[in-house]
This record gives C-alpha cells, structure tokens and sequence, in this order.
C-alpha cells in the first residue's frame, strides 16, 4: 500500500534554531502534500497546503514567513520551521494521497516531534 | 466552516465487547469521510474510507456508517481487544481540506 515517510521523528533544539522536516511518499506521486500540527490531547489542525512547483497555501493565522513550505518533486515536501521558539513545540504530520483527495484516502506520516528548549 | 465532533471524548469499555464511536459533522457538503486511528506519539492509521454516495463500509471487526444528510457517522468496533485502545479520528473531505473531529481516546480493560 502507500507509503508516507516523515523524518525526522523527533528534534530537539535550542531557540532559534530552524528545523526542516520532510515529507516522502515512498511509492506514489504526490501532487498535493499537507501539513498538520497536533498540540497535546488536541485534533489535527490544517497548517498548509503543499502543492508540487507552486505557493503552498496557508490556513488563516499560520504564519508563512514562520513555516516555509517547499514542494520541489512529485514526491517530497518539506516544512521548515524557522527561528523556532518555545511556543513551536508541537506534533507535525504530513499526509499525501495518490490522486485527488476526494476519491483517494490519505496516507500520513508518522509525525515530526518538535520540542524547542 | 465545517466542524468536526466526535462523542465521547473518552471511553472505556471490557475486552469482548461491541462498541459505537460517533462522529458528527455541521455541512453536509462533504466528498468523503475517514476513521483513523492514532497511537500516542504516533502518527495516523486509516481504517476507513467511506465516499459520500456510500452508506457503509466494512473493514474485519470495523464497520463505519455514514448519513450525510444528518451529518452523521459510527465506526462499530465488534469484540473489543486490548490493541484496540488508541485515539480515533474521524476527518470529513470537503473543499479538498480534511477536517478532523475531536477524537476519542478508547481503552480496553482486560
């Protein structure tokens, strides 16, 4: 079946360090990749939108200058948190699916762990 | 802007037995639904994937429901196991975005 690949798993950083986590499926083309981000006991929350050779687009209230979003090939997106700060530490998962997302289901990552001391 | 509610946010129940998730959800505008399930620390696992014209789907011991019209959905979990303890997510499709519900965080006492 497909495969989401999500690395790094966890991080752990100083303040103002920027952090990239990428996002690959293994066994299909992904033309739209998403980014989510799970604070404790919470839902997923929609951060961006990952489009391959475009913008992404952001939810309102995600900061795009904060978390810079890249979609260079058909299958690998990468979310780069910049500056982290405290406040960033969170769950991040990316999710893909083969075609569009209505008729397919969408695969996830296991999730970027990111805890900024 | 559609919202995602799932009822209850926690429940516990005895190995072997049946149980009922609910998940609701405000616009019925929706391409499809999906049940997940997540581990602590983990990311998420797709169960389910019911299309909006369906009205079930049937996966081993799951089975998930889905009234568009009401807004509704059930994941039913037959003879309960212990590794079946884990958050569940119900997310709807929409507008090419998920939503995602609030979960509920299920365990199985032995």
């Amino acid at each position: 079946g497909a495969v989401v690949s999500q690395h790094p798993s966890w991080v752990i950083c100083k303040s103002g360090t920027s952090v990239k986590i990428e996002c690959r499926s293994l066994d299909f083309q992904a033309t739209t990749m998403f980014w989510y981000r799970q604070f404790p006991k919470q839902s997923l929350m929609l951060m961006a939108t990952s489009n391959e050779g475009s913008k992404a687009t952001y939810e309102q209230g995600v900061e795009k200058d904060k978390f810079l979003i890249n979609h260079a090939s058909l299958t690998l997106s990468t979310l780069t948190v910049t500056s982290a700060h405290p406040e960033d530490s969170s769950f991040y998962i990316c999710s893909a699916s083969r075609r569009q997302m209505m008729n397919q289901p969408q695969h996830f990552g296991d999730g970027t762990r990111l805890s900024i001391l | 802007k559609q919202e995602v509610t799932q009822i209850p946010a926690a429940l516990s129940v005895p190995e072997g037995e049946n149980l009922v998730l609910n998940c609701s959800f405000t616009d019925s505008a929706i391409y499809n639904l999906q049940w997940f399930r997540q581990d602590p620390g983990k990311g998420l696992t797709s169960l389910l994937l019911i299309q909006s014209s369906q009205r079930e789907q049937t996966s081993g011991r799951l089975n998930a429901s889905l009234d568009k019209s009401s807004g509704r959905s059930t994941l039913y979990i037959a003879a309960s196991q212990p590794g079946d303890s884990a958050t569940y997510l119900c997310a709807v499709i929409g507008n090419e975005k998920l939503t995602f519900g609030t979960g509920t965080r299920l365990t199985i006492i032995p």
